[in-house]
């Protein structure tokens, strides 16, 4: 099972601010992933990347951006919140190998007035 | 259509009872299937993983594989009010991408 960190937890902020938030993994899992998850509804991938210094976007229009320089950190930042961000958003690492099983963090659940 | 397909439920089953989830996905080539269980204002937790046809067993959960009719199913034995949770089907597609179910909503009554 791996180790997946995620700060802050919670954030509220205000329209226009630049926030980044913090995803950090302690297996030396290559691929790591974003979701964005309303309460009650599914995930949807945001971005994901293969290692370092590969970053894609995924299925979801986001307004959001990532990068890759060390393999254990992946943050994302949006250049400027808006209330349409407000979400919880999910940070994911896999193990590659014999399964290809994905381990969530905890979340960061942002809310932006 | 979407890629994974569950039925949201809530399915209510009550205490000791079996527990039946189900998830069909839309891509045949998608080799590598996972049920996850969220509690409320969490994040999801792995329960099963399952690669291959036929049936994969752990501790209480059950879970089976039909490649050709493209189903997935999580069997949840004896079940108890803590396994109360949304559960989560995931396919991974293209060795890369996971889709997620919306999930299914379990109450176990005790």
């Amino acid at each position: 099972e791996a180790d997946i960190y995620q700060t802050p937890r919670y954030l509220v902020i205000g329209t226009g601010k630049k926030i980044t938030l913090e995803c950090s993994q302690t297996m030396g899992h290559d691929k790591m992933y974003w979701y964005q998850q309303d309460p009650g509804m599914e995930l949807h991938l945001i971005h994901y990347s293969y290692g370092v210094n590969s970053t894609e976007k995924g299925d979801l229009s986001s307004e959001s951006t990532v990068s890759r320089i060390r393999t254990e950190h992946f943050p994302l930042t949006l250049e400027s919140a808006r209330p349409s961000h407000t979400s919880q958003y999910l940070c994911a690492s896999r193990t590659e190998g014999r399964s290809d099983e994905q381990y969530f963090g905890p979340g960061t659940r942002l809310t932006v007035t | 259509q979407k890629e994974v397909e569950q039925n949201s439920g809530p399915l209510s089953v009550p205490e000791g009872a079996i527990a039946s989830l189900n998830c069909t996905y839309s891509d045949r080539v998608s080799q590598s299937f996972f049920w996850y269980r969220q509690y409320s204002g969490k994040s999801p937790e792995l329960i099963m993983s399952i690669y291959s046809n036929g049936d994969k067993e752990d501790g209480r959960f059950t879970a089976q594989l039909n490649k050709a009719s493209q189903y997935v199913s999580l069997l949840i034995r004896d079940s108890q009010p803590s396994d109360s949770a949304t559960y989560l089907c995931a396919v991974l597609y293209n060795f890369n991408k996971f889709y997620f179910g919306s999930g299914t909503k379990l109450n176990v009554k005790p």
